[in-house]
């Protein structure tokens, strides 16, 4: 199967600052990227849509200017929390779509002090 | 009411018994319908993808009812390394495939 990675793995950061999470395919072709957050003991909540080469797609309730997504290239999508609060700590994850199949990355466990 | 329902559980299973849970789901022109598998602190991973003429892989059974609009998920023979949350998941979007929607999960706690 498909391979789909994510960095950091685990970030701990000051409340006020933006972190940076990489989502990458790594051995296929990915024009459309999802990230979702998950909270202790809730479901995964899909949080938007990357598209390669224009704007991303948000869910209701999820703040775009709070949430930046950027879909740079066919392997690549960032999500960037900007401002951190303490609410922001989740579980993050991207998936990619290929042949038929939803890839994950492993997650990313943001903690925001 | 929330797109995609299960049980949370958790479901305490004797090892070798069987176990099957429900997931149902709210709109009517769902495309695709999966289970998923998530241990705890790690990323989802696909069990299976769930055919209108229900299908088969091993000790797990899967079933599709679009007219009562439910899925569900048969482990027979359960092991202890199934002890896991089940995510149920269905792709809604018809002009986006991968938008996933995704239940809450039903816990599965398989016992020695």
């Amino acid at each position: 199967g498909a391979v789909v990675s994510q960095h950091p793995s685990r970030v701990i950061c000051k409340s006020g600052t933006s972190v940076k999470i990489e989502c990458r395919s790594l051995d296929f072709q990915a024009t459309t990227m999802f990230w979702y957050r998950q909270f202790p003991k809730k479901s995964l909540m899909l949080m938007a849509t990357s598209n390669e080469g224009s704007k991303a797609t948000y869910e209701q309730g999820v703040e775009k200017d709070k949430f930046l997504i950027n879909h740079a290239s066919l392997t690549l999508s960032t999500l960037t929390v900007t401002s951190a609060h303490p609410e922001d700590s989740s579980f993050y994850i991207c998936s990619a779509p290929w042949r038929g199949e939803q890839f994950f990355g492993p997650g990313t466990r943001l903690t925001v002090l | 009411r929330k797109e995609v329902e299960q049980d949370p559980g958790p479901f305490n299973v004797p090892e070798g018994a069987t176990v099957a849970f429900n997931c149902t789901y709210s709109n009517s022109a769902s495309q695709s319908f999966f289970w998923y598998r998530q241990d705890c602190r790690k990323e989802p991973k696909l069990l299976m993808s769930v055919y209108s003429s229900g299908n088969e892989d091993g000790r797990f059974t899967a079933q599709l009812n679009r007219a009562s609009q439910y899925i569900s998920l048969l482990i027979r023979d359960s092991k202890l390394s199934d002890s896991a949350t089940y995510l149920c998941v269905v792709n809604m979007a018809t002009d986006s495939w991968g938008k996933f929607q995704f239940g809450a999960g039903t816990q599965v706690v398989v016992t020695p």
